[in-house]
């Protein structure tokens, strides 16, 4: 079965400061997708990037970055410089590579304070 | 841009009524999937279609059915609500079957049941 920790439940850092969003999976698969959705606080999930499991290369997007690693099964996020419009609950998510499943398996959600 | 919408942002109803959650997408999307929140577990699946009249379990599918008629419409059914069924419910909807493209997510509904 499918497994997505997000073992830090809730950070607090002060603006400008960089931080780093922990990700780590399991699964039987040796295809597989995984996902960071945002969840600002007025509730709807946005979609932030997907990688499949044969590209490791990691990803830059302005201020957010990706870290991934299989031999860990971590996928890391990134933010540099960080402002107040980062607040918001951040998740990883995983989805097998199944034909006609396309079941995304959540963590439990990081939530990210931004400290004036 | 997709548009996925939830047609209550907060509802009330009392315990044994029956209640409907509906979700509307906008960009012909094959996929569809409802999800409950609650703090502390993250994002559960109750159930998905892939194609008009399909559906599927996911994790969480007890006490909950669903109705698909046409492609753009995905209804939740509480078929004799209970207070745990209390809870953050979240439509979402993707392009098409077996491309693991990302869903995309209404502004949820919050249910309470009294």
């Amino acid at each position: 079965a499918q497994k997505v920790t997000q073992a830090q439940t809730e950070i607090s850092v002060v603006e400008k400061e960089d931080v780093t969003l922990d990700c780590v999976y399991e699964t039987r698969d040796t295809t597989y997708y995984l996902f960071w959705y945002k969840q600002p606080p007025s509730g709807e999930l946005v979609f932030l990037i997907r990688r499949n499991s044969f590209d490791e290369q990691n990803e830059i997007s302005g201020r957010y970055s990706w870290n991934f690693q299989k031999s860990t099964s971590s996928f890391n996020f990134t933010i540099t410089a960080s402002q107040v419009v980062d607040s918001a609950v951040y998740f990883c998510a995983l989805s097998e590579a199944n034909f006609g499943n396309e079941k995304l398996t959540f963590g439990t959600g990081t939530r990210l304070t931004i400290i004036p | 841009d997709v548009k996925v919408t939830q047609s209550s942002r907060y509802l009330v109803k009392r315990t044994g009524e029956k209640v409907f959650l509906e979700c509307v997408q906008d960009m012909d999307h094959e996929n569809m999937f409802w999800y409950r929140q609650d703090p502390g577990l993250g994002l559960r699946l109750i159930y998905f279609s892939y194609d008009v009249k399909m559906k599927e379990k996911g994790d969480i599918p007890e006490g909950y059915s669903v109705s698909r008629e046409k492609k753009e419409r995905f209804s939740l059914i509480l078929e004799s609500a209970s207070t745990n069924q209390t809870s953050m419910y979240l439509c979402a909807s993707s392009l098409r079957a077996g491309q693991r493209q990302p869903q995309h997510f209404g502004d949820g509904t919050r249910l309470s049941i009294l």
